[in-house]
């Protein structure tokens, strides 16, 4: 079955970077895009962009396009976002999902906390 | 970028009700609305797809519909494991962008 396994809890300093994992099982990595979603504590969801594993292609949202950076390692089937340059703003839980047009696969999510 | 307004933005219910919630895009996104579910500590769930397409699995009391601008979702007899918040996600074009939810809490 399809699984996404993001990495687990983050707590960094502000200023600080901060690299999350997603590792992909149960169907070809290549053959889906996978997206990164933020969502602050309490509050809606944002779209970050995501990543095609196959051409290693991306699309951010203008938001975060100074902020995020996807990459991936098709040889462990895993996606990463780094977060960089860290304010309180960016306290959330951060999702991996899998889809073209819709999410049906997400992963469990990773709390990054960004306290000094 | 799409703004996509939920209403209300939460709900007080009882079992059995029919829960009817919108979604309204400040321009037209066609079909290409989805609709989540989110229960309190787990990652969002997918319910509907473009706009009417219940996903593999979803029970049939939950249906969606619209299109253009204005989409609707309704549970037609609610259950206490339906008790979450819903999003509404407009995927037609980028940055995607979602609702700002719909908590459905008990009377």
């Amino acid at each position: 079955q399809v699984k996404l396994l993001q990495s687990g809890a983050a707590l960094v300093k502000p200023g600080d970077s901060v690299k999350m994992s997603c590792k992909a099982s149960g169907y070809t990595f290549t053959d889906y895009i996978i997206h990164w979603v933020k969502q602050s504590h309490g509050k809606s969801l944002e779209w970050i962009g995501y990543i095609n594993p196959y051409s290693g292609g991306t699309n951010y949202n203008e938001k975060f396009k100074s902020k995020a950076t996807l990459t991936v390692d098709k040889s462990s089937s895993t996606a990463y976002m780094e977060f960089s340059r860290l304010t309180s703003e960016d306290s959330a839980i951060y999702y991996c999902a899998r889809g073209y047009g819709w999410f049906a696969y997400w992963g469990q999510g990773t709390l990054v906390t960004v306290s000094s | 970028d799409i703004v996509m307004t939920q209403s209300p933005t939460s709900m007080s219910i009882s079992v059995g009700d029919r829960v009817t919630m919108n979604c309204k895009a400040s321009q037209n996104v066609g079909s290409n609305v989805d609709w989540y579910q989110q229960k309190t500590g787990q990652s969002p769930k997918l319910l509907i797809y473009k706009a009417s397409n219940r996903y593999t699995g979803v029970p049939d009391r939950f249906t969606g519909s619209g299109s253009g601008t204005d989409f609707t979702f309704t549970i037609s007899n609610m259950q206490a494991e339906d008790l979450a918040v819903y999003y509404c996600m407009q995927s037609n074009s980028y940055p995607w962008t979602f609702g700002g939810g719909t908590k459905l809490e008990l009377k």
